[in-house]
């Protein structure tokens, strides 16, 4: 079963600078099944990227995923107000689906 | 618009039971995955079951298998999961979700389960 390792747990950075978060799959995500989601305090998970670095469906050209194999990145080129939430990564590709634990990016 | 509405939580005994309904509207359902995502208090994200858009195929994560029992009614455009056995760490938020593939892509905001004595 792949285990997602998600760091830092928590960012800490001001609006306007470049947010980087990494995902770390403990065995090779086949197809880069690898998904990235926002969600904000009382709402739902909001799919942001997939297939490691499509943007879904209206998501912002700031937010970008990259990487391949075990190692896949989410960067947001310049923090919005709004862009401040949890971000998880997530394998959909094989069962369990498992997401990783999240990461918190909160205002410095 | 993909809307996706879930109902049926509450408080419940341990031991007990209950079934969550999600219904939906917007997209063609018989063509589409469906999954539920739980999460509980203050922590992350755990897929717990998805089904096939025919609902013939059925899948659940191994915390839940044996308790837990996802079905559709593509007739009535609604999903659902029947959870028995109710134990304290099922308390979570429940998510239904439209699959694109294999992917939860749509969420809906979700009904909250909470089991205690």
């Amino acid at each position: 079963e792949i285990v997602l390792t998600q760091s830092p747990g928590t960012l800490s950075l001001s609006p306007g600078e470049r947010a980087t978060l990494s995902c770390r799959a403990s065995q090779s995500v086949s197809n880069n099944y690898l998904a990235w989601y926002q969600q904000k305090c009382g709402q739902a998970p909001r799919l942001l990227i997939y297939d490691a670095s499509t943007r879904a469906t209206g998501i912002a050209d700031r937010f970008s995923g990259s990487g391949s194999g075990t190692d896949f990145t989410l960067t947001i080129s310049s923090l919005e107000p709004e862009d401040f939430a949890v971000y998880y990564c997530q394998n959909y590709g094989t069962l369990p689906r498992p997401f990783g634990q999240g990461t918190k990016v909160e205002i410095k | 618009e993909v809307q996706l509405l879930e109902s049926g939580g509450g408080l419940v005994q341990p031991g007990g039971s209950l079934r969550l309904s999600c219904a939906v509207s917007g997209f063609t359902f018989t063509s589409s995955g469906m999954s539920w995502v739980r999460q509980a208090p203050g922590k992350g994200l755990q897929w717990v079951s998805g089904i096939s858009g025919s609902g013939g195929d059925t899948f659940y994560a191994d915390s839940v298998k044996g308790r837990f029992t996802i079905s559709r009614d593509n007739s009535k455009n609604t999903l659902y999961l029947q959870i028995n056995s109710l134990r304290v760490d099922d308390t979570a938020m429940y998510y239904c979700a439209k699959d694109n593939g294999w992917l939860p892509a749509s969420w809906g905001q979700g009904t909250l389960v909470t089991v205690s004595s």
